[in-house]
């Protein structure tokens, strides 16, 4: 089965600095990446996704990236605000009739005024 | 807006005890799931259903079971409360189709004594 790898499993970073959290897939058939978002005391939400058939997908402050060939993708957050501390969740699927993601272990990113 | 439902935040049993929790969602979802969110271990499904009373096994379904009587109904049982099975429940549904985000609910903190 699938197997995602995700680091580092915390991140700190100053009050408008670049944040960068990686994953890596083991099924080449995996082919849709969703990020989410669970800030403290709240569910998980989705921020940003992206499919195999694109390498890049951008939204405001948001971006990720996916390398078919090395298996891995990344979530990059640019200019960070303390409101983006939160735990970010990567996983990968495979289409299909039923979305089973697996998800990796979390990254907690603490944004430093 | 999806909303999902769960029927507690927060929940106190003794060891030995039979379980209840249940997600209830809004928008004739398909697909629903049960996970178990622990530091540093991300979300590990439990059970998921593609259908009213269809289910399949997760990676950690030892300990519990489930029913899904009604499509919007999905409920997680624990027929014998024990103190590892204290953790973070996640309920999620999803369409039908691939690709699709999965809508969590608020979460249940379960604490078994």
């Amino acid at each position: 089965g699938e197997n995602v790898e995700q680091h580092p499993s915390t991140l700190s970073v100053q009050e408008g600095d670049s944040a960068v959290i990686k994953c890596t897939y083991s099924d080449s058939a995996s082919n849709y990446f969703p990020w989410y978002k669970q800030e403290l005391g709240k569910r998980p939400q989705l921020i940003i996704d992206i499919r195999s058939n694109v390498g890049e997908k951008k939204d405001q402050r948001i971006a990720v990236t996916l390398n078919k060939t090395a298996k891995h993708f990344s979530l990059h957050i640019t200019e960070t605000q303390p409101e983006d501390s939160a735990v970010y969740f990567c996983a990968a699927s495979i289409s299909g009739g039923s979305y089973i993601p697996t998800f990796g272990r979390g990254t907690s990113l603490i944004v430093h005024p | 807006d999806v909303k999902v439902t769960q029927s507690s935040r927060y929940l106190v049993k003794r060891t030995g005890e039979k379980v209840f929790l249940e997600c209830v969602q809004d928008m004739d979802h398909e697909n629903m799931f049960w996970y178990r969110q622990d530091p540093g271990l991300g979300l590990r499904l439990i059970y998921f259903s593609y259908d009213v009373k269809m289910k399949e096994k997760g990676d950690i379904p030892e300990g519990y079971s489930v029913s899904r009587e009604k499509k919007e109904r999905f409920s997680l049982i624990l027929e014998s409360a024990s103190t590892n099975q204290t953790s973070m429940y996640l309920c999620a549904s999803s369409l039908l189709i691939k690709d699709n985000e999965q809508f969590f609910g608020p979460g249940t903190r379960l604490t078994v004594l």
